[in-house]
């Protein structure tokens, strides 16, 4: 079956540091999305992308987050200038929207530690 | 916009126990509802979705009804093993040109022992 994967795993990095969290979609997904856990926290939106731009963006996803489809398979997430609150779970995760469908695929999610 | 309040845990149960995890909505319109899970170390998991009011969605022994006259979409599960352990999200898309993000209630751990 299909699957949205995540890498690395778990990320540990100085604060101030600039990090880049990988996601490879579901292969014929268009749509793709990060999303955001804070340990003990609820799962947030961070930021869509469609069409090589992004559709939306949280007031979370300010000017240290950027996001890229360098190729045709992968989709980065870049923090530039890390903080200690960036701590958290990331998620991927990707659909078919073109289909109607509102249901997204998430990856196993990357945790990032910023120290 | 649309929004999800969903039962706070934690909730521990014995095994073969009944499980109810409330979650209702507030939402323009009738937009689909879901359930996702997430076990310990893993990523979220969609466990179950319905797509309109009156549909129940099930999976694993789990279901849940969508009831627009209550806006409620609980999960409830008749016997739960130790191994349905995990968090577990209610959610639904956003509203207006945020159809397709999806908004999570705050999760309920649910401990399940043996």
């Amino acid at each position: 079956e299909p699957e949205v994967t995540q890498t690395p795993s778990h990320q540990v990095t100085q604060m101030g540091q600039e990090v880049i969290l990988r996601c490879v979609p579901i292969s014929n997904h268009l749509y793709f999305y990060w999303y955001r856990q804070i340990l003990g926290q609820k799962v947030e939106f961070l930021v869509s992308f469609y069409n090589n731009e992004i559709s939306e963006k949280s007031e979370i996803f300010d000017d240290q987050f950027s996001v890229e489809r360098p190729d045709g398979s992968n989709f980065t997430l870049k923090i530039r200038s890390t903080k200690l609150e960036d701590s958290a779970m990331y998620f991927c995760a990707s659909n078919d929207r073109d289909r109607g469908s509102t249901e997204a695929f998430f990856g196993q999610g990357t945790r990032l530690t910023v120290v | 916009g649309n929004s999800v309040t969903q039962m706070e845990g934690p909730v521990t149960l014995s095994e073969e126990a009944f499980l109810t995890i409330n979650c209702t909505y507030t939402a323009t319109g009738y937009p689909s509802l879901f359930w996702y899970v997430q076990y310990p170390g893993e990523g979220l998991q969609l466990l179950l979705k319905a797509t309109k009011a009156d549909d129940k969605g099930s999976n694993k022994g789990f279901e849940a009804t969508y009831r627009k006259e209550t806006t409620s979409f609980h999960l409830e599960k008749g016997s739960v093993q130790v191994s349905d352990s995990a968090v577990y999200f209610c959610a639904l898309p956003g509203s207006g040109g945020s159809n397709y993000k999806l908004t999570f209630g705050k999760g309920t751990l649910l401990t399940v022992n043996p």
